[in-house]
């Protein structure tokens, strides 16, 4: 079946610019996850939502990080005012629920000149 | 705070030499230990997991044995195969659901 897919698979835009990355999780996962992965370096932690809902946002950096999942399904991670530092690839992933295995997307490689 | 440390990289190896990458893990309670693999180009793929102490993760001939004595998670394979050049992440997870995961690892094989 189909795994979990991230739009776009690139995105560059300049520093000061606003971004939007998508995910759609495994079809029937309740939960959704976002992690920045810096080069040379492991996936950090984001924000975990259940449902619909952040059940823990942790990890966002600062106030210009913000996720939404409306819906339950679909996730949209917006960064504002990008920086150059934000420059990553950002991971999603989705289990069945808390305490699941999660499955991990390919991928958004965000690049901030 | 909860953290996973890997023995670092690169690593480089002959096919069919055998194959130890060095996992030690911080945390509270009783987290699950994971091996996720990057492969050139590719997404994150999970490996292997134990959930409790003792218990054996196995897949494509790797193997990690969660040893709560030593807070170890060590990967291994028998006989590497170029196939298996990948970047490799040892990780756990917290009951809070979030995934920790260490530095990750090179791994090359030569012909």
């Amino acid at each position: 079946g189909a795994g979990v897919s991230q739009t776009p698979s690139n995105k560059v835009t300049e520093k000061g610019k606003y971004v939007e990355l998508r995910c759609d999780p495994i079809s029937g996962h309740t939960a959704l996850y976002w992690y920045r992965q810096s080069l040379g370096q492991g996936p950090e932690f984001l924000i975990y939502f259940q449902g619909t809902g952040a059940a823990d946002d942790s990890g966002l950096p600062n106030d210009r990080f913000f996720a939404v999942r409306p819906e339950g399904s679909v996730s949209t991670l917006k960064i504002q005012r990008t920086e150059r530092g934000d420059s990553a690839v950002y991971l999603c992933a989705s289990s069945l629920g808390a305490g699941n295995t999660q499955y991990f997307g390919p991928g958004t490689r965000l690049t901030v000149l | 705070g909860d953290s996973v440390t890997q023995m670092e990289g690169p690593v480089t190896l002959s096919e069919e030499a055998f194959l130890t990458i060095n996992c030690t893990y911080t945390a509270t309670g009783y987290p699950s230990l994971f091996w996720y693999v990057q492969y050139p180009g590719e997404g994150l793929q999970l490996l292997l997991k134990a959930t409790k102490a003792d218990d054996k993760g196995s897949n494509k001939g790797f193997e990690a044995t969660y040893r709560k004595e030593t807070t170890s998670f060590h990967l291994e394979k028998g006989s590497v195969q170029v196939s298996d050049s990948a970047v490799y992440f040892c990780a756990l997870k917290t009951s809070y659901d979030k995934v920790i995961f260490g530095p990750g690892t090179s791994l090359s094989v030569i012909p």
